[in-house]
């Protein structure tokens, strides 16, 4: 199946910094990207959706000015969390969506863990 | 409001015995429905996949069933093992090619532990 790698894996970084997390597809191209984030026993909650050279979408309730997403190409989006606080520690998880596909499959990366101190 | 509700929450279940875990939804229009699994610190791997007209698709031992008319899919494991233990979300995808924009909605998942 196609493959969507993040990094980093996991990051510690100190409070106030930012940290940016790269989603790519590895073997196919990905005209819609999508970003999650995961809270500990928590289903995963749609951050943003971001199609390549254009704004990313945010859902209700997330600040487009601290959770930073650039889609540069199709296999390729980035998410920068600026000005990071204890509470934005959490599980980070982007999906890909092929273009081409009838059955309109989405492929989720590994995740990164981020933890704020 | 597009929903997606899972059952049970947490199941423990012998190494070698057989599970079922359910899933209810109200998703409109509905295109798909998906079974992943999760590992803990991972993320969500797929399982299968079903369209409107697919009532059953295997992978495996995994065996996953869809009722449309019911608007229940069911995910049956069977034989254990103790690499089975992770988080089986139910996810239902809404939307149309037509349109071109699907909207994903999901389960909270159950919580698989397998014990020898």
């Amino acid at each position: 199946g196609a493959v969507v790698s993040q990094h980093p894996s996991r990051v510690i970084c100190k409070s106030g910094t930012s940290v940016k997390i790269e989603c790519r597809s590895l073997d196919f191209q990905a005209t819609t990207m999508f970003w999650y984030r995961q809270f500990p026993k928590q289903s995963l909650m749609l951050m943003a959706t971001s199609n390549e050279g254009s704004k990313a979408t945010y859902e209700q309730g997330v600040e487009k000015d601290k959770f930073l997403i650039n889609h540069a190409s199709l296999t390729l989006s980035t998410l920068t969390v600026t000005s990071a606080h204890p509470e934005d520690s959490s599980f980070y998880i982007c999906s890909a969506r092929t273009s081409h596909s009838t059955k309109e499959t989405q492929y989720f990366g590994p995740g990164t863990r981020l933890l704020v101190l | 409001k597009n929903q997606v509700e899972q059952s049970p929450q947490s199941l423990i279940i012998l190494e070698g015995k057989n599970c079922t875990l359910q899933c209810n939804y109200t998703v409109s229009p509905f295109s798909n429905l998906r079974w992943y699994k999760q590992d803990t610190g991972r993320g969500p791997v797929s399982l299968t996949i079903m369209t409107f007209s697919e009532n059953t698709k295997s992978n495996g031992r995994y065996t996953a069933t869809l009722d449309a008319d019911t608007k229940q899919s069911s995910l049956h494991i069977t034989a254990s093992q103790l690499s089975d233990s992770a988080s089986y979300i139910c996810v239902v995808s809404a939307g149309s090619s037509g349109a071109g924009s699907y909207q994903l909605t999901f389960g909270k998942g159950t919580k698989l532990s397998v014990i020898p």
